[in-house]
């Protein structure tokens, strides 16, 4: 069983791109976490999602951010328009319905040039 | 804000020796979990705790859990090379599902 895979692994854009960061969950798992760590800090909640539903997106920025969770193929983490702002780390993790264990991917590393 | 505070921040000891790291929240939790990070990759969970349980040990870690003063301990004994890594508590609060990861604790292990 493979664990959560996130591709790219390093994504590198100029101010203004877009950035569209993949997840694919442990198979079996129906719940699906992004997280993003800034250099030296903590992880911070960004948004939880079920198959084809936002549950909570309370940690996401307002403008530019966007995330899905489509019946079929992987969750996409998108930010529009990037920032310098945007560099960090940004994790998936999945867990099935019935536990509070989560499964973490190896994470995204976007850097804005 | 619901995110923990994880003292210390930095800790460097001997292998053998054994390592605390304390982790401090501030409202009420469902439970608690601790995670591993090995510089610049994903994390790893460790052990989970509920707020009705006070002390959980898996190999080498032992974990205790005070809700009365919101805190929490991760022990490792007989500290490895390959234990470096930076540790993170992380809480879930009643009604939600996501975590809320605490500043983290760098350990680093001298051979």
């Amino acid at each position: 069983n493979a664990g959560v895979m996130q591709n790219p692994r390093h994504l590198v854009r100029r101010r203004g791109q877009e950035a569209r960061l993949r997840c694919s969950p442990m198979k079996g798992h129906s719940h699906v976490y992004w997280y993003r760590q800034l250099p030296e800090e903590g992880l911070k909640f960004m948004v939880y999602l079920q198959k084809e539903n936002i549950i909570d997106e309370s940690g996401m920025p307002k403008e530019r951010f966007s995330a899905e969770f489509p019946k079929e193929g992987p969750s996409i983490l998108r930010i529009q328009q990037v920032v310098r702002g945007d560099s960090a780390a940004y994790f998936c993790a999945s867990s099935p319905p019935t536990t509070d264990t989560q499964y973490f991917g190896p994470g995204t590393r976007l850097t804005v040039l | 804000s619901q995110q923990g505070e994880e003292d210390p921040q930095a800790l460097s000891i001997q292998e053998g020796e054994n390592a605390t790291m304390n982790c401090s929240y501030k409202t009420s939790i469902n439970n608690l979990q601790w995670y591993r990070q090995n510089s610049g990759r994903g994390l790893v969970h460790l052990i989970l705790i509920r707020s009705n349980e006070r002390e959980k040990h898996s190999g080498r870690l032992r974990v205790t859990l005070d809700t009365s003063k919101k805190s929490s301990s991760l022990l490792i004994t007989a500290s490895r090379a390959a234990d470096t890594a930076s540790y993170f508590c992380a809480t879930v609060h009643y009604g939600a599902n996501n975590l809320f990861f605490g500043t983290g604790t760098r350990l680093t292990v001298i051979p």
